[in-house]
């Protein structure tokens, strides 16, 4: 059984920074795309940031570029997402999700970020 | 902000039928598929339909999916309590380099 399993979220202050965890099971970690996407309170999904299965591929969302760095160690079978200079707006809950073909089949349970002072 | 736009809510008695729309553009819906994703409150979101039209196994055929030039639709039939859900498109957007959702769709049972 696949299963994602978040961990890291906490409440920070603005200009902080967060390291997201996402540990991943039941299935062979290196063969697939991994991506983080997120939600704010009462919002819509986000789609943040993905990384292909040796982590030589990185995609970001603008709003994020330059501040958030997603990354993989395949060893571990776990994700990673350093957020760093962390705004308000970044509050959402941050979801790990395995990529299969053109979709997300798989979520993990959701970690909460609060960005606040 | 959404480059994937979907009618905020829609709603109909049980036992009757709702449609979605969602609407993009030659860089992601004219160019990739699509797959619908199901919230519940409080939960993950969950594959509804993939490749524009293809149902996962365990969701029934009263859900279904069709796609047209820069559109795609969700249909769901015999509307049950138990779809009040928020109901989200997503597909890959070449022009941007990421992965767009729909601006999503919160399905009320009357």
């Amino acid at each position: 059984e696949v299963q994602l399993v978040e961990s890291g979220g906490d409440l920070v202050q603005p200009g902080g920074s967060l390291r997201l965890s996402c540990a991943a099971s039941g299935y062979t970690f290196n063969t697939y795309w991994m991506s983080w996407v997120r939600q704010a309170p009462g919002e819509g999904l986000e789609w943040v940031a993905n990384i292909n299965q040796d982590g030589s591929e990185k995609y970001y969302v603008d709003s994020v570029k330059g501040r958030f760095t997603i990354s993989r160690d395949n060893a571990k079978n776990s994700l990673y997402l350093q957020m760093n200079r962390l705004r308000a707006e970044d509050t959402a809950v941050y979801y790990c999700a395995r990529a299969t073909g053109g979709g997300y089949w798989y979520w993990g349970q959701g970690a909460l970020v609060t960005v606040s002072s | 902000q959404s480059v994937l736009t979907q009618p905020p809510s829609v709603s109909a008695a049980p036992g009757q039928r709702v449609t979605i729309s969602c609407s993009g553009s030659s860089s992601n819906i004219g160019k990739h598929d699509v797959t619908w994703y199901q919230q519940l409150p409080g939960t993950a979101p969950k594959v509804l339909i993939y490749d524009n039209n293809k149902r996962p196994s365990g969701i029934p055929d009263r859900f279904s999916g069709s796609k047209a030039g820069t559109s795609v639709t969700l249909g769901i039939t015999g509307l049950q309590t138990g779809d009040e859900a928020d109901y989200y498109c997503g597909t890959w957007d070449t022009s941007l380099n990421v992965y767009v959702f729909g601006t999503g769709t919160k399905v009320t049972v009357l």
